[in-house]
Protein backbone atom coordinates (compact mmCIF):
# COMPACT_ATOMS: atom_id res chain seq x y z
CA UNK A 1 0.00 0.00 0.00
CA UNK A 2 0.90 3.90 -0.22
CA UNK A 3 3.98 4.67 2.13
CA UNK A 4 4.88 8.12 1.49
CA UNK A 5 2.55 11.00 2.50
CA UNK A 6 2.56 14.72 0.60
CA UNK A 7 0.39 17.46 0.59
CA UNK A 8 -2.94 17.16 -1.47
CA UNK A 9 -3.23 20.45 -2.64
CA UNK A 10 -0.71 23.49 -2.59
CA UNK A 11 -1.88 27.25 -4.22
CA UNK A 12 0.99 30.19 -4.90
CA UNK A 13 1.09 32.63 -6.72
CA UNK A 14 3.22 33.08 -10.07
CA UNK A 15 6.93 34.21 -9.29
CA UNK A 16 6.94 32.90 -5.68
CA UNK A 17 8.66 29.96 -4.31
CA UNK A 18 6.81 27.06 -3.40
CA UNK A 19 7.93 23.54 -0.93
CA UNK A 20 6.16 20.22 -1.45
CA UNK A 21 7.22 17.87 1.31
CA UNK A 22 7.22 14.38 1.69
CA UNK A 23 7.74 12.06 4.03
CA UNK A 24 8.17 8.43 3.61
CA UNK A 25 8.54 4.63 5.38
CA UNK A 26 12.29 3.50 5.68
CA UNK A 27 12.32 -0.25 4.86
CA UNK A 28 13.79 -0.93 1.57
CA UNK A 29 14.71 2.52 0.77
CA UNK A 30 16.72 3.24 -1.92
CA UNK A 31 15.99 6.42 -2.92
CA UNK A 32 13.36 9.65 -3.79
CA UNK A 33 12.31 10.86 -7.02
CA UNK A 34 10.02 13.55 -8.18
CA UNK A 35 7.83 13.16 -10.81
CA UNK A 36 5.28 16.44 -12.51
CA UNK A 37 1.82 15.29 -14.12
CA UNK A 38 0.00 17.28 -16.29
CA UNK A 39 -3.36 16.89 -16.78
CA UNK A 40 -3.36 12.65 -17.02
CA UNK A 41 -0.69 13.16 -19.12
CA UNK A 42 2.53 10.77 -18.94
CA UNK A 43 4.37 12.02 -15.64
CA UNK A 44 7.85 13.26 -16.08
CA UNK A 45 11.04 12.86 -14.41
CA UNK A 46 12.33 16.07 -12.37
CA UNK A 47 15.02 14.73 -9.94
CA UNK A 48 16.53 12.19 -8.16
CA UNK A 49 18.27 11.95 -4.33
CA UNK A 50 19.73 9.25 -3.23
CA UNK A 51 22.01 10.95 -0.58
CA UNK A 52 21.32 12.92 1.78
CA UNK A 53 20.89 17.05 0.29
CA UNK A 54 20.12 19.04 -2.05
CA UNK A 55 20.24 18.51 -5.83
CA UNK A 56 19.52 21.71 -8.40
CA UNK A 57 17.98 21.36 -11.79
CA UNK A 58 17.15 25.23 -13.42
CA UNK A 59 14.49 26.29 -10.87
CA UNK A 60 13.82 23.06 -9.80
CA UNK A 61 15.51 21.29 -6.32
CA UNK A 62 15.16 18.33 -4.44
CA UNK A 63 16.10 18.13 -0.62
CA UNK A 64 16.59 14.45 1.10
CA UNK A 65 17.39 13.90 4.80
CA UNK A 66 17.57 10.17 5.16
CA UNK A 67 17.74 10.26 9.13
CA UNK A 68 14.01 12.19 9.33
CA UNK A 69 12.83 9.91 6.16
CA UNK A 70 11.38 13.29 4.70
CA UNK A 71 12.31 15.09 1.18
CA UNK A 72 11.01 17.85 -0.51
CA UNK A 73 10.37 19.63 -3.81
CA UNK A 74 11.47 22.95 -4.16
CA UNK A 75 10.30 25.58 -6.87
CA UNK A 76 11.50 28.86 -7.64
CA UNK A 77 10.00 31.66 -9.62
CA UNK A 78 7.01 30.06 -10.23
CA UNK A 79 5.54 29.95 -13.83
CA UNK A 80 1.74 29.82 -14.66
CA UNK A 81 3.23 26.25 -16.51
CA UNK A 82 3.94 24.61 -13.07
CA UNK A 83 0.47 24.32 -12.34
CA UNK A 84 0.34 20.33 -12.32
CA UNK A 85 0.72 17.54 -10.09
CA UNK A 86 3.88 16.45 -8.47
CA UNK A 87 4.51 12.89 -6.86
CA UNK A 88 7.09 11.61 -4.82
CA UNK A 89 8.19 8.08 -5.19
CA UNK A 90 10.58 5.89 -3.45
CA UNK A 91 12.78 3.40 -4.88
CA UNK A 92 12.73 0.11 -3.64
CA UNK A 93 14.90 -1.80 -5.98
CA UNK A 94 12.74 -2.89 -8.20
CA UNK A 95 9.60 -1.16 -7.04
CA UNK A 96 9.31 2.45 -7.60
CA UNK A 97 6.23 3.40 -5.06
CA UNK A 98 4.50 6.83 -5.62
CA UNK A 99 2.83 8.91 -3.16
CA UNK A 100 -0.85 10.56 -3.83
CA UNK A 101 0.52 13.65 -5.52
CA UNK A 102 0.14 17.26 -4.81
CA UNK A 103 -1.78 19.79 -6.90
CA UNK A 104 0.19 22.96 -7.43
CA UNK A 105 -2.24 25.80 -8.84
CA UNK A 106 -0.14 28.91 -9.77
CA UNK A 107 -2.15 31.88 -10.05
CA UNK A 108 -1.44 35.32 -11.59
CA UNK B 1 12.78 9.50 -31.30
CA UNK B 2 13.25 7.80 -27.37
CA UNK B 3 9.89 6.46 -26.42
CA UNK B 4 7.42 4.39 -24.63
CA UNK B 5 4.52 3.53 -26.69
CA UNK B 6 1.75 2.38 -25.30
CA UNK B 7 -1.87 1.16 -27.57
CA UNK B 8 -4.67 1.42 -27.67
CA UNK B 9 -4.82 4.99 -25.78
CA UNK B 10 -8.68 5.01 -25.54
CA UNK B 11 -10.48 1.20 -25.07
CA UNK B 12 -13.97 0.65 -24.17
CA UNK B 13 -14.70 -2.88 -23.35
CA UNK B 14 -17.55 -5.18 -21.78
CA UNK B 15 -17.06 -7.31 -18.48
CA UNK B 16 -15.11 -10.73 -19.46
CA UNK B 17 -13.68 -9.68 -22.58
CA UNK B 18 -10.50 -10.63 -22.52
CA UNK B 19 -7.98 -6.99 -23.70
CA UNK B 20 -4.28 -6.51 -24.25
CA UNK B 21 -2.33 -3.36 -23.83
CA UNK B 22 0.53 -3.12 -25.44
CA UNK B 23 4.05 -1.46 -24.52
CA UNK B 24 7.14 -1.07 -26.25
CA UNK B 25 10.05 1.28 -25.59
CA UNK B 26 12.97 1.57 -28.38
CA UNK B 27 15.61 2.66 -25.63
CA UNK B 28 16.89 -0.95 -24.86
CA UNK B 29 15.84 -0.93 -21.01
CA UNK B 30 16.04 -3.42 -19.11
CA UNK B 31 13.04 -2.42 -16.41
CA UNK B 32 9.91 -2.03 -17.48
CA UNK B 33 6.92 -1.37 -15.23
CA UNK B 34 2.72 -0.85 -15.53
CA UNK B 35 0.63 1.26 -13.21
CA UNK B 36 -2.72 2.40 -13.09
CA UNK B 37 -3.98 5.61 -11.92
CA UNK B 38 -6.82 6.29 -10.33
CA UNK B 39 -8.61 9.68 -8.55
CA UNK B 40 -7.16 10.07 -4.88
CA UNK B 41 -4.87 6.87 -5.09
CA UNK B 42 -1.74 8.14 -6.89
CA UNK B 43 -0.23 5.27 -9.02
CA UNK B 44 0.06 2.39 -8.05
CA UNK B 45 2.56 -0.71 -9.49
CA UNK B 46 0.40 -3.66 -11.06
CA UNK B 47 4.08 -5.59 -12.38
CA UNK B 48 7.44 -4.88 -13.07
CA UNK B 49 10.31 -6.44 -15.16
CA UNK B 50 14.18 -6.43 -14.34
CA UNK B 51 14.74 -7.98 -17.66
CA UNK B 52 13.68 -10.62 -19.94
CA UNK B 53 11.56 -13.37 -18.74
CA UNK B 54 11.65 -11.83 -15.21
CA UNK B 55 8.39 -10.42 -13.78
CA UNK B 56 7.89 -9.66 -10.56
CA UNK B 57 4.22 -8.36 -8.60
CA UNK B 58 3.47 -4.85 -7.56
CA UNK B 59 1.10 -3.67 -5.23
CA UNK B 60 -1.91 -4.34 -7.08
CA UNK B 61 -1.55 -7.44 -9.36
CA UNK B 62 -4.73 -9.14 -9.10
CA UNK B 63 -6.64 -9.31 -12.45
CA UNK B 64 -3.56 -8.50 -13.91
CA UNK B 65 -0.72 -10.87 -15.56
CA UNK B 66 2.03 -9.90 -18.29
CA UNK B 67 4.51 -11.45 -20.28
CA UNK B 68 8.61 -9.90 -20.78
CA UNK B 69 9.67 -12.38 -24.10
CA UNK B 70 11.42 -9.92 -25.37
CA UNK B 71 13.29 -6.30 -23.72
CA UNK B 72 11.24 -3.89 -25.88
CA UNK B 73 7.68 -5.40 -25.24
CA UNK B 74 5.60 -5.80 -22.00
CA UNK B 75 2.17 -6.47 -22.54
CA UNK B 76 -0.66 -6.14 -19.88
CA UNK B 77 -3.30 -8.86 -19.98
CA UNK B 78 -6.95 -8.23 -18.29
CA UNK B 79 -7.76 -12.02 -18.80
CA UNK B 80 -11.03 -11.12 -17.72
CA UNK B 81 -11.79 -7.54 -17.23
CA UNK B 82 -14.23 -6.36 -14.63
CA UNK B 83 -15.64 -2.49 -14.10
CA UNK B 84 -13.05 -2.06 -11.33
CA UNK B 85 -9.99 -2.39 -13.03
CA UNK B 86 -11.84 1.10 -15.10
CA UNK B 87 -8.26 3.12 -14.62
CA UNK B 88 -5.78 5.04 -16.61
CA UNK B 89 -3.04 2.64 -17.22
CA UNK B 90 0.68 3.60 -17.65
CA UNK B 91 3.59 1.75 -18.67
CA UNK B 92 7.03 3.19 -17.93
CA UNK B 93 10.45 1.70 -18.52
CA UNK B 94 14.30 2.59 -17.42
CA UNK B 95 18.02 1.37 -18.28
CA UNK B 96 18.11 -0.22 -14.61
CA UNK B 97 16.90 0.17 -11.01
CA UNK B 98 20.39 0.99 -10.45
CA UNK B 99 20.26 4.37 -12.86
CA UNK B 100 17.44 5.24 -10.78
CA UNK B 101 19.14 8.99 -11.25
CA UNK B 102 17.75 8.58 -14.72
CA UNK B 103 14.31 8.54 -13.95
CA UNK B 104 11.54 6.28 -15.38
CA UNK B 105 10.34 7.40 -18.96
CA UNK B 106 6.25 7.00 -19.09
CA UNK B 107 4.43 6.08 -22.00
CA UNK B 108 1.10 8.11 -22.60
CA UNK B 109 -0.87 6.33 -21.35
CA UNK B 110 -4.14 3.64 -22.01
CA UNK B 111 -7.79 5.26 -20.56
CA UNK B 112 -9.91 1.87 -20.31
CA UNK B 113 -13.43 1.64 -19.17
CA UNK B 114 -15.13 -1.71 -18.26
CA UNK B 115 -18.62 -1.96 -18.73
Amino acid sequence: GQSLEQPSEVTAVEGAIVQINCTYQTSGFYGLSWYQQHDGGAPTFLSYNALDGLEETGRFSSFLSRSDSYGYLLLQELQMKDSASYFCAENQGGKLIFGQGTELSVKP
Amino acid sequence: EAQVTQNPRYLITVTGKKLTVTCSQNMNHEYMSWYRQDPGLGLRQIYYSMNVEVTDKGDVPEGYKVSRKEKRNFPLILESPSPNQTSLYFCASSLSTSTANYGYTFGSGTRLTVV
